[in-house]
């Protein structure tokens, strides 16, 4: 059974960067594509990108110049870093196991994200 | 604004059946599986139907999926007052290299 679990800095100031980082515990790690996905309070799901386990990436193009998405097959971690943040990007930010292009099948818990000067 | 449209609320009655809507176009719905999640107040999505009618083990069989062209639907029948949630359908987008999602849709259980 796959579990994400998920931390990292939960209050930001405007123009700081996010740093998220997400653990992988059971399951194989290079056998899927790992996504961040995001949540604004009482909003629908945005897509931000993925990583697979040899680290090619693939981001939103709405978000591509922020973005950087990183991982350790050693520690079987993800991480996220949103760089120049506004209040836009407050937000649940989740890590997810992506079965590439077919769906989502394992989440972690989320991460609330606050922009506020 | 999302890429893929939803009704942003269902009602139904217990017992009863509703339908939920997801509209999308040829480069994603129209070319590529949907799926669908269930998110319960103050939780992570949970996956619900895949490969546009496969059930992940542990969901109940009253929930099933359908495709036509450039559409999908989430049927939810038996309704339980458990079933009050955000459901939201995503697909991959061959335009945008990228996973888009529908706006999301609110059941209520009268």
């Amino acid at each position: 059974q796959v579990q994400l679990q998920q931390w990292g800095a939960g209050l930001l100031k405007p123009s700081e960067t996010l740093s998220l980082t997400c653990t992988v515990y059971g399951g194989s790690f290079s056998d899927y594509y790992w996504s961040w996905i995001r949540q604004p309070p009482g909003q629908g799901l945005e897509w931000i990108g993925e990583i697979n386990h040899s680290g090619s990436t693939n981001y939103n193009p709405s978000l591509m110049s922020r973005v950087t998405i990183s991982l350790d097959t050693s520690k079987n971690r993800i991480s996220l870093k949103l760089s120049s943040l506004t209040a836009a990007d407050t937000a649940v930010y989740y890590c997810a196991r992506e079965n590439r292009g077919f769906f989502f099948d394992s989440w972690g818990q989320g991460t609330l994200v606050t922009v506020s000067s | 604004h999302s890429v893929l449209t939803q009704p942003p609320s269902a009602s139904g009655t217990p017992g009863g059946r509703v339908t939920i809507s997801c509209s999308g176009s040829r480069s994603n719905i129209g070319s590529n599986k949907e799926n669908w999640y269930q998110q319960l107040p103050g939780t992570a999505p949970k996956l619900l139907i895949y490969l546009n009618n496969q059930r992940p083990s542990g969901v109940p069989d009253r929930f099933s999926g359908s495709k036509s062209g450039t559409s999908a639907s989430l049927a939810i029948s038996g309704l339980q007052s458990e079933d009050e949630a955000d459901y939201y359908c995503a697909a991959w987008d061959d335009s945008l290299n990228g996973w888009v999602f529908g706006g999301g849709t609110k059941l209520t259980v009268l």
